[in-house]
């Protein structure tokens, strides 16, 4: 089974901190993926990686930014914590072959900012 | 832009059948899937359509439509533990854009 790993299931941290939030798959995925999945607003897509050192934007990411150093890692940074980046963060992998390959998320990391 | 619609609410009882409509606009389709989550959980993969048709997988099938932009989730022989959101997702490139997802309360 493929296995998808976040750091941290629950997380505070301060209006002005940098944040990283790590995530690692165990099954050679080549694409990453970082959503926020907020209540009525559903996941939006953050930022993805199809490759190491490769990054491309989703639909929201002003206030965040991503680091892809190893295939297997893909790690999200909120470069100054703000209270409206309080959320649920999840991380997904999938493989690149054809259109019909499902992303396997991670469990989630909910990250409150005070 | 990419607009996925679902409905925000449903409500079934257990042992009946229940449709979860998905009305799709993207700019680029490489196939919409469909996701169950329980509540503080993961999403988890349920469903995958990329031809007009049913695809049918035990209790749960899906409907795709390209031509109309349209699918539905179809789920038979409800049971309390299908209580969960469900997911509508669509490809447009290699990423994946969701829609807010459809709470599903069944009903004893």
């Amino acid at each position: 089974d493929v296995k998808v790993t976040q750091s941290s299931r629950y997380l505070v941290k301060r209006t002005g901190e940098k944040v990283f939030l790590e995530c690692v798959q165990d099954m050679d995925h080549e694409n990453m993926f970082w959503y926020r999945q907020d209540p009525g607003l559903g996941l939006r897509l953050i930022y993805f990686s199809y490759d190491v050192k490769m990054k491309e934007k989703g639909d929201i990411p002003e206030g965040y930014s991503v680091s892809r150093e190893k295939k297997e890692r893909f790690s999200l940074i909120l470069e100054s914590a703000s209270t409206n980046q309080t959320s649920m963060y999840l991380c997904a992998s999938s493989l690149p072959r054809g259109g019909n390959q499902p992303q396997h998320f991670g469990d989630g990391t909910r990250l409150s900012i005070l | 832009g990419q607009n996925i619609d679902q409905p925000t609410e449903m409500t079934a009882t257990e042992g009946a059948i229940v449709q979860i409509n998905c009305t799709y606009q993207t700019s680029g389709f490489n196939g919409l899937f469909w996701y169950q989550q329980h509540a503080g959980e993961a999403p988890t993969f349920l469903s995958y359509n990329v031809l007009d048709g049913l695809e049918e997988k035990g209790r749960f099938s899906s409907f795709l439509s390209r031509s109309k932009g349209y699918s539905y989730l179809l789920l038979k022989e409800l049971q309390m533990k299908d209580s969960a959101s469900y997911l509508c997702a669509v490809k447009p490139g290699p990423d994946m854009r969701f829609g807010a997802g459809t709470r599903l309360t069944v009903k004893p």
